[in-house]
């Protein structure tokens, strides 16, 4: 089955910029979407179709695509950034299906 | 406002059924593609079944299918979920969703989650 590998954690200090991977052989076909969810609380979409905003995330959080990885970026990682981070994409083999990579915990040191 | 609210969760013993509901409301619920999503304690997220947005197409993670049934109420903007067989580790808490992923792509950032619902199979 089709599989979305992330990184199981990244750390960066206050100030600093984050970068998650995220790689999967569709990616070049469908698109990608990152959500954040924190301790508790059901996921929040922070980028989608690989790197559109919804409005009311802020401006430090981006992403972008080259090949078969993708990429979502924190830019001036605050404290409350810290949380778990999923990529989810699709399998392009004719099902469509739905797949999350495996989660980033994001740690603000 | 828009939302998700599940119901239907609780402690059944293995081999048990469940069904889990979804309620929607604040958004035209028959446009959207329909998503059922669950989180082992401790663990990532996983994609279980979705349903287009006339229930004419469904499909299901490898782990659930010949187990699981996902299903919709256009008229009364309820999602289902009927789970049989149920295993230890099906144990979770499941998700509703309608992810911004479709078909054709949609337009905007919509995308909404329920609080979801826990499901525990235990003996």
């Amino acid at each position: 089955s089709y599989e979305l590998t992330q990184p199981p954690s990244v750390s960066v200090s206050p100030g600093q910029t984050a970068r998650i991977t995220c790689s999967g052989d569709a990616l070049p076909k469908q698109y990608a979407y990152w959500y954040q969810q924190k301790p508790g609380q059901a996921p929040v979409l922070v980028i989608y179709k690989d790197s559109e905003r919804p409005s009311g995330i802020p401006e430090r959080f981006s992403g972008s695509s080259s090949g078969t990885t993708v990429t979502l970026t924190i830019s001036g990682v605050q404290a409350e950034d810290e949380a778990d981070y999923y990529c989810q994409s699709a399998d392009s083999s004719g099902t469509y299906d739905v797949v999350f990579g495996g989660g980033t915990k994001l740690t603000v040191l | 406002e828009v939302q998700l609210v599940e119901s239907g969760g609780g402690l059944v013993q293995p081999g048990g059924s469940l069904r889990l509901s979804c309620a929607a409301s604040g958004f035209t619920f028959s446009s959207y593609w329909m998503h059922w999503v669950r989180q082992a304690p401790g663990k990532g997220l996983v994609w279980v079944s979705r349903i287009n947005s006339d229930g004419s197409s469904t499909s299901y993670a490898d782990s659930v299918k010949g187990r699981f049934t996902i299903s919709r109420d256009n008229a009364k903007n309820t999602l289902y979920l009927q789970m049989n067989s149920l295993r230890a580790e099906d144990t979770a808490v499941y998700y509703c969703a309608s992810l911004n992923y479709q078909l054709p792509p949609r337009q905007g950032a919509f995308d909404i989650w329920g609080q979801g619902t826990m499901v525990t199979v235990s003996s």
